[in-house]
């Protein structure tokens, strides 16, 4: 398996500018989780999904961030509007119940 | 909400050195996750446990779960382990997200 895939790796936006970040988990993982690292917070979850429904969204900062996982395959977390304080590196990782989680390379989002 | 601190924040360390990395939580878990965070930004999850020890090459893992505390070490250090390495802590069964300590800096110097 090619391992949890993120894209895009870099993104640059505008204040105000719709931001999509997508997420390919492993095959035949049950749980993928989304996480932010800011220099000032560190490592921080913000949402996870099991069997493509959301469990917990508590991490999930305000209502400009949205997050959806239409089937197994896929999920995407995304931003409206974007806001320069969003300025992270965004994981995803994937698990299988109860083992530990894989991470994607991360895509390191800047908003000007 | 569980509070995951480690120490020390930054350590400096010659090549060859025993390496160890400490980390304590405020409450009952149900696994401790160590990581590792390349300078490149990668996080690779190094250990998952849930009681006594596990070891994996020259790295070892333990966690006193009375005591609420785990350590990482590193035997034979090399300068190839230069990197972040976090702490996390999962409550629900193991299939929940994970809460993060704040990393220790480690520098390995030839």
């Amino acid at each position: 398996d090619a391992g949890v895939i993120q894209s895009p790796r870099h993104e640059v936006t505008e204040m105000g500018q719709e931001v999509t970040l997508r997420c390919k988990p492993i095959s035949g993982h049950d749980y993928l989780f989304w996480y932010r690292q800011t220099m000032m917070r560190g490592l921080e979850l913000l949402i996870y999904f099991n069997n493509n429904v959301p469990i917990d969204d508590s991490g999930m900062p305000e209502d400009r961030f949205s997050a959806k996982m239409p089937n197994a395959s896929f999920s995407t977390l995304k931003i409206q509007p974007s806001e320069p304080r969003d300025s992270a590196v965004y994981f995803c990782a994937s698990s299988l119940t109860g083992n530990i989680q894989y991470f994607g390379a991360g895509t390191r989002l800047s908003v000007l | 909400k569980n509070e995951v601190e480690q120490s020390p924040q930054n350590l400096t360390a010659q090549e060859g050195e025993f390496i160890t990395i400490n980390c304590s939580y405020s409450v009952g878990i149900s696994a401790l996750h160590w990581l590792q965070q390349h300078p490149g930004g990668g996080i690779v999850s190094l250990f998952m446990l849930s009681s006594g020890k596990k070891k994996h090459g020259r790295l070892i893992a333990t966690i006193n779960i009375q005591e609420k505390h785990s350590s990482l070490h590193i035997t034979a250090s090399h300068p190839r382990d230069s990197a972040v390495y976090i702490c996390a802590v999962t409550s629900g069964g193991g299939a929940d997200g994970l809460t993060f300590g704040k990393g220790t800096h480690l520098i390995i110097q030839p």
